[in-house]
């Protein structure tokens, strides 16, 4: 079956950095989504992995290990607005997203 | 570019009438749009799948006579539901594929119905 697994919950420091983990068991790979959702809102796009490494992209960045099935997102210099959940999604061949639960992000200051 | 509008924003209807939800690609063709309904504090979860000119593809354990979906063209899609009840109520979010090399998914703001 196709499973992907994230931590419920995190919470973290304002200007600290926080590492959310994703782990996933597919079959087949078209890559690896990030996204952010704010409370009452839809989600926005913050990343796309397909070859394995690390992708910077200003304070985030996203890792990919195909052959660990493993993804995370590393988010640097924690502001308040970062307070959110982040979900970690897989395609299918059909093109359906395959999400997890997400990660719901605490940040104080 | 890749902007997804939905509308309306937010809605209240009684129980018993129908409501329906627009979905829009702005700027791009969408092949492909999915449906997506979202209770409190719970993840996404697909409803359906619709392409242009061809009848959705509902998940399981969705009704496809409440959720009627019309994929009329390359850029719009619509849900309507049907004599809507209150456990209806959620936030149903759409998103829109290109058909592009990506598989990026854009979404759609979503719309928040109340049923009263």
């Amino acid at each position: 079956g196709q499973n992907i697994d994230q931590p419920t919950e995190m919470t973290a420091t304002e200007g600290a950095i926080v590492q959310i983990n994703c782990t996933y068991q597919t079959s087949g790979f078209n890559g690896l989504f990030w996204y952010q959702q704010h409370a009452g809102e839809a989600p926005t796009f913050l990343s796309y992995n397909v070859l394995d490494g690390l992708e910077e992209k200003g304070r985030f960045s996203s890792f990919l290990s195909r052959s660990k099935g493993y993804s995370y997102l590393l988010l640097k210099e924690l502001q308040m607005k970062d307070s959110a959940s982040y979900l970690c999604a897989v395609p299918d061949s059909n093109y359906q997203l395959i999400w997890g639960a997400g990660t719901k992000l605490i940040i104080k200051p | 570019g890749a902007v997804v509008s939905q509308h309306p924003s937010w809605v209240i209807c009684k129980s018993g009438t129908s409501v329906k939800i627009e979905c829009r690609s702005l700027d791009f063709q969408a092949t492909t749009m999915f449906w997506y309904r979202q209770f409190p504090k719970q993840s996404l979860m697909l409803m359906a799948t619709s392409n242009e000119g061809s009848k959705a593809t509902y998940e399981q354990g969705v009704e496809k006579d409440k959720f009627l979906i019309n994929h009329a063209s390359l850029t719009l899609s619509t849900l309507t539901v049907t004599s809507a009840h209150p456990e209806d109520s959620s936030f149903y979010i759409c998103s829109a594929y290109s058909g592009e090399s990506s598989y990026e998914q854009y979404f759609g703001p979503g719309t928040r119905l109340t049923v009263t």
